[in-house]
């Protein structure tokens, strides 16, 4: 079975552009979460979706937005892409209070 | 809120030692949820264990074992007779099962990174 996959793996972007990340969860999880991760930081919780709504939302600005699909799939949007914003993106999908299963992550890199 | 802490930022150890991995948390949450992952340097986040809050039995799983203690509020890792394998960066992580609301997030901690010398 195929785990939990993003899309792109890497990403460079310049300083006031937009990017959308992508994610699929393992077959028949229906919750999404996403999370950044700074370099030397652990990850920090951004959002989670369940059942395509909003269930949880970290503390980051509005810039960040995310929606998920009828198939359970998930985007991340970023607007106005900051340097600060340069990270590593995970995705994970769980059946709620289990374990979470994580993705392998975008990289985004903003110049 | 809660909060994670590895005091330990980063261990180095000779292969075949054994080595603790040490996680603090707070909560004020009577149910929760604690968690450790691996992140090897391709960047996934590797499932190690989960623990929930009226479980604190002690768990020992081929060199890894786990040492939960309510008391001190501290979720120990240690891996006995180190392998090269397990140099990673490893996370500590705790969640409040806010079940009302179906809202699951995990809190991490900064991350132990274990280098393994052969």
């Amino acid at each position: 079975d195929a785990g939990v996959t993003q899309s792109p793996t890497h990403l460079i972007k310049t300083r006031g552009q937009h990017v959308t990340l992508r994610c699929s969860p393992i077959s028949g999880h229906k919750s999404v979460s996403w999370y950044q991760q700074v370099l030397g930081q652990g990850p920090q919780f951004i959002f989670q979706y369940y059942e395509k709504e909003e269930r949880g939302r970290g503390n980051f600005p509005d810039r960040f937005s995310a929606r998920q699909f009828p198939n359970y799939s998930s985007e991340l949007n970023v607007n106005a892409l900051l340097l600060g914003d340069s990270a590593l993106y995970l995705c994970a999908s769980s059946l709620l209070v289990t374990e979470a299963f994580f993705g392998q992550g975008t990289r985004l890199t903003v110049v | 809120a809660q909060k994670v802490t590895q005091a330990q930022t980063e261990i180095s150890v000779v292969e075949k030692e054994d080595v603790t991995l040490d996680c603090v948390y707070e909560t004020r949450d009577t149910t929760y949820y604690l968690f450790w992952y691996k992140q090897p340097p391709s960047g996934e986040l590797v499932f190690l264990i989960r623990r929930n809050s009226f479980d604190e039995q002690n768990e020992i799983s081929g060199r890894y074992s786990w040492n939960f203690q309510k008391s001190t509020s501290s979720f120990n890792f240690t891996i006995t007779a180190s392998q090269v394998v397990d140099s990673a960066v490893y996370f500590c992580a705790l969640s409040e099962a806010n079940s009302g609301a179906g809202s699951y997030q995990l809190t991490f901690g900064k991350g132990t990174k274990l280098s393994v010398i052969p």
